[in-house]
């Protein structure tokens, strides 16, 4: 099984704060890497596909990078809404599997 | 539009079975997969398993096999998964979620969740 690993765990920051969450992958899984957000008591919500595509209607301050076992995740200047927990995942090869998750939290 | 919606919550006794159902919409339901995620009190996204729409072709997660079954009614456009030999600890919200069948394959639409109590 590919493991992802996210880090940092969590993060305590402000509002118009840029932040950047990593992810990276046990082996190589090329683009094949997604970003979800997830807020307390809701399901998660596709932001990121192929490492570094905008998913229809998501703010362009979000934004990714990264290819074979490197990722990140960037927004840009954090907005009051984009408190919530976010997860990578890659869709190289079954098993799916997640990373385990970065809680954004205001400082 | 695209929707997924699930049944609801269900308490179940240690050992019991339990099956929630994923009704899709507004979309050709043989042409991707549902996928099927759960996720612990306080805890992360686990992949349990997937099948295809079309030949409901199935897929589980090694933690899973033996006790999962997925199944799919293509009639109702409908998505089950079955989980047997409930214990405590899989005491969770299971998620459905939907992927194409080609190419980076992201789940794009979920389901609201589906609570699953175990407790005697």
């Amino acid at each position: 099984d590919i493991q992802m690993t996210q880090s940092p765990s969590s993060l305590s920051t402000s509002v118009g704060d840029r932040v950047t969450i990593t992810c990276r992958a046990s082996q190589s899984i090329s683009t094949y890497l997604n970003w979800y957000q997830q807020k307390p008591g809701t399901a998660p919500k596709l932001l990121i596909y192929a490492a570094s595509s905008l998913q229809s209607g998501v703010p362009s301050r979000f934004s990714g990078s990264g290819s074979g076992t490197d990722f990140t995740l960037t927004i840009s200047s954090l907005q009051p809404e984009d408190f919530a927990t976010y997860y990578c995942q890659q869709s190289f090869s079954i098993p799916r599997t997640f990373g385990q998750g970065t809680k954004l939290e205001i400082k | 539009q695209v929707q997924l919606v699930q049944s609801g919550a269900e308490v179940k006794k240690p050992g019991a079975s339990v099956k929630v159902s994923c009704k899709a919409a507004g979309y050709t339901f043989t042409d991707y997969y549902i996928h099927w995620v759960r996720q612990a009190p306080g805890q992360g996204l686990e992949w349990m398993g997937r099948i295809y729409g079309k030949s409901g072709g199935t897929n589980y997660g090694q933690k899973f096999q033996g006790r999962v079954t997925m199944t799919r009614d293509m009639s109702i456009t409908t998505a089950y998964m079955e989980l047997s030999r409930l214990r405590s600890d899989d005491t969770a919200v299971y998620y459905c979620a939907r992927s194409m069948v080609r190419g980076v394959t992201p789940f794009d639409y979920w389901g609201q969740g589906t609570l699953v109590i175990v407790s005697s």
